[in-house]
């Protein structure tokens, strides 16, 4: 089945050590998006790439960067993890042109743990 | 800015009544609307899309409506089973920047 792949789905660092999140996709979707979620409360946009092009929001700390390599990978880099950083990172691809809808499609998960 | 706001939080309905879940949202320049489940420590499951140009969409016992002008949207979950327990999260904005709203957690008591 194609899908949203996220590796770990479970990883713990320490404060201020460097961590990689992973996503792959079979879907072969041009979009793909980071979103972090903290507990109970809203999955928010952390950037998304449109093919190679990375579109960064305006409010996403510079201790989060991303990295695609190809179509079907994209990473998440978090460079100085804080304890704010715990949170529930989410992946997501959408498909764009021709009969699309826009419908994003998303991965299981990384919850990240800081101590 | 979009902001998406989903009440009630919580929500607990006996086993075969009707779910109504709402959603409102600030600008009603919004690109599409789309629904999702989520399940306890799980990623997101979409249900429905509806389009800035339609109006509703409908899916088996689902059906989600779109109101821009009141910058409302409603999702309807008929004759609910306890398998419909889940957080039904709402979001929209523009193309690729989609906001969310923290959701309504959903208990269907058997």
């Amino acid at each position: 089945d194609a899908m949203v792949i996220q590796n770990p789905r479970y990883q713990v660092t320490q404060f201020g050590k460097p961590v990689t999140l992973s996503c792959s996709q079979t879907l072969n979707h041009n979009v793909m998006y980071w979103y972090q979620q903290k507990s109970s409360q809203a999955p928010k946009l952390l950037f998304h790439y449109y093919d190679k092009d990375f579109n960064n929001e305006a409010d996403t700390p510079d201790n989060f960067q991303s990295r695609r390599p190809n179509t079907s990978f994209c990473f998440l880099d978090i460079r100085s993890p804080g304890l704010g950083d715990a949170a529930m990172y989410l992946c997501a691809t959408s498909n764009q042109g021709g009969s699309s809808t826009d419908t994003q499609y998303f991965g299981p998960g990384t919850r990240l743990t800081v101590l | 800015k979009q902001e998406v706001t989903q009440i009630p939080a919580a929500l607990s309905v006996p086993e075969g009544e009707n779910l109504v879940l709402n959603c409102s949202f600030t600008d009603s320049a919004i690109y599409n609307l789309q629904w999702f489940r989520q399940d306890p420590g799980k990623g997101l499951t979409s249900l429905l899309l509806i389009q800035s140009s339609q109006r509703e969409q409908t899916s088996g016992r689902l059906n989600a409506s779109l109101d821009k002008s009141s910058g409302r949207s409603t999702l309807y979950i008929a004759a609910s089973q306890p398998g419909d327990s889940a957080t039904y999260l709402c979001a929209g904005g523009a193309r690729y920047k989609l906001s969310f709203g923290a959701g309504t957690t959903v208990t269907v008591r058997a």
